[in-house]
């Protein structure tokens, strides 16, 4: 069974300072996807990232950037000088990656960045 | 610009009552979802389609149904609204591979009263 973990269910910060989410997954496939999506006030999900599990290497995007670690099963996000708009619930998910079969995405239970003044 | 669209957005109803949530998308993606979302945030998976006449439960129980007559229409039904269900419905879809990651519609916030 595919679980993920966001351990951090609020984060409060002041706006400029770097943030962290983290999130760990468990699978027992060798192949699969990862993702980050955002979820402002108005509700929507809004996609971010997509990461295979081979591809170990570290994405920046902007002010966001994620670490992936297979060793640790952890896949991070890190906001880099914080805005308020950032503020939103942030929700890592696992994909399975079985061809021909709707692959579904296993939510992690999300944190909520709230970012102040 | 959305390419998957739910209504209504908001929808306060009394017990009883028959509903169903409309979820369309333009995209021609053959996998559709639907998600509830508890008010602690944590998404459940509770219908889900690979295609036109297509469908299973998720993960989580449900007492609504779904059905899956067109590509592009994945309508969600309640026959009976409790006050158990109220809670966010968030609709979506992705392509055959699925690793794409989903594109969600706006969602519908039910509250049954």
């Amino acid at each position: 069974a595919q679980k993920v973990t966001q351990a951090q269910t609020e984060i409060s910060v002041v706006e400029k300072e770097d943030v962290t989410l983290d999130c760990v997954y468990e699978t027992r496939d060798t192949t699969y996807y990862l993702f980050w999506y955002k979820q402002p006030p108005s509700g929507e999900l809004v996609f971010l990232i997509r990461r295979n599990s081979f591809d170990e290497q570290n994405e920046i995007s902007g002010r966001y950037s994620w670490n992936f670690q297979k060793s640790t099963s952890s896949f991070n996000f890190t906001i880099t000088a914080s805005q308020v708009v950032d503020s939103a619930v942030y929700f890592c998910a696992l994909s399975d990656t079985y061809t021909g079969t709707a692959s579904k995405l296993t939510f992690g239970t999300g944190t909520r960045l709230q970012v102040t003044l | 610009e959305a390419d998957i669209y739910q209504t209504p957005r908001y929808l306060v109803i009394g017990t009883g009552k028959k509903i169903t949530l409309e979820c369309s998308q333009t995209m021609g993606h053959d996998k559709m979802y639907w998600y509830q979302q508890d008010p602690g945030m944590e998404l459940h998976l509770i219908h889900y389609s690979y295609g036109v006449n297509s469908t299973e439960k998720g993960d989580l129980s449900s007492e609504s149904t779904v059905s899956r007559i067109r590509t592009e229409h994945f309508p969600l039904t309640l026959e009976s609204a409790r006050p158990s269900h109220t809670s966010q419905y968030l609709c979506a879809s992705s392509d055959q591979r699925g690793n794409y990651g989903y594109t969600f519609g706006s969602g519908t916030r039910l509250t049954v009263v």
